[in-house]
């Protein structure tokens, strides 16, 4: 059974960092690209960022580029979100999830069950 | 950036009615890389459909897309209790991937 599970949220000045992190099992982690996506409160969803099965493919969202770095640890089934100059709009619930393939260029078919991240003084 | 509107916002339905939604992107959409999700209260989204029109798996066939270029439709054949939800369409395809705003399905 696919199972992805996030950590790392919390409470978080603004302008600070935070490093968010999924754990995945039930699938062979380095054959597929890895995501995560947010969605403030009351809100739709927002793609964050991709990264390909052996990061040599990497993409982001505009409002986030410059400020977040996506990586992986192929070897700890792992994927991170690091997350500098933090602002209020980033505040939201942030989703690991797994790509149908190997490129970041398929939808997700699995999702955690999220981490929330909220910036505020 | 490709942008998506969704409509209508919210659609009010009986069990056992069609529902048809729609989501139409600001440029063509590549390859017709569109999915849609479903979503409900306290849940991840669930993928239901990608490519446009090809259901993930374990998806019921009463849930179909069709679609290409700027417009795309998910139509849910006869709603079931558990088929009231939030759907949204999303483009893989670009640079940068987008979801549309969501069209809430809510018992009439």
């Amino acid at each position: 059974e696919v199972q992805l599970v996030e950590s790392g949220g919390g409470l978080v000045q603004p302008g600070r960092s935070l490093r968010l992190s999924c754990a995945a099992s039930g699938f062979t982690f380095d054959d597929y690209a890895m995501h995560w996506v947010r969605q403030a409160p009351g809100k739709g969803l927002e793609w964050v960022s991709g990264i390909s099965w052996n990061s040599g493919s990497i993409g982001y969202a505009d409002s986030v580029k410059g400020r977040f770095t996506i990586s992986r640890d192929n070897a700890k089934n792992s994927l991170y979100l690091q997350m500098n100059s933090l602002r209020a709009e980033d505040t939201a619930l942030y989703y690991c999830g797994k790509d149908l393939g190997s490129s970041w260029s398929l939808p997700i078919d699995y999702w955690g069950q999220g981490t929330l991240v909220t910036v505020s003084s | 950036e490709i942008v998506l509107t969704q409509s209508p916002g919210t659609l009010s339905l009986s069990p056992g009615e069609r529902a048809t939604l729609s989501c139409r992107a600001s440029q063509s959409v590549s390859s017709s890389n569109l999915a849609w999700y479903q979503q409900k209260p306290g849940q991840p989204p669930r993928l239901l459909i990608y490519g446009a029109s090809s259901r993930a798996t374990g998806i019921p066939d009463r849930f179909s897309g069709s679609g290409s270029g700027t417009d795309f439709t998910l139509t849910i054949s006869r709603l079931e209790p558990e088929d009231f939800a939030v759907y949204s369409c999303q483009q893989y395809g670009s640079s940068g991937w987008t979801f549309g705003q969501g069209t809430k399905v809510e018992i009439k």
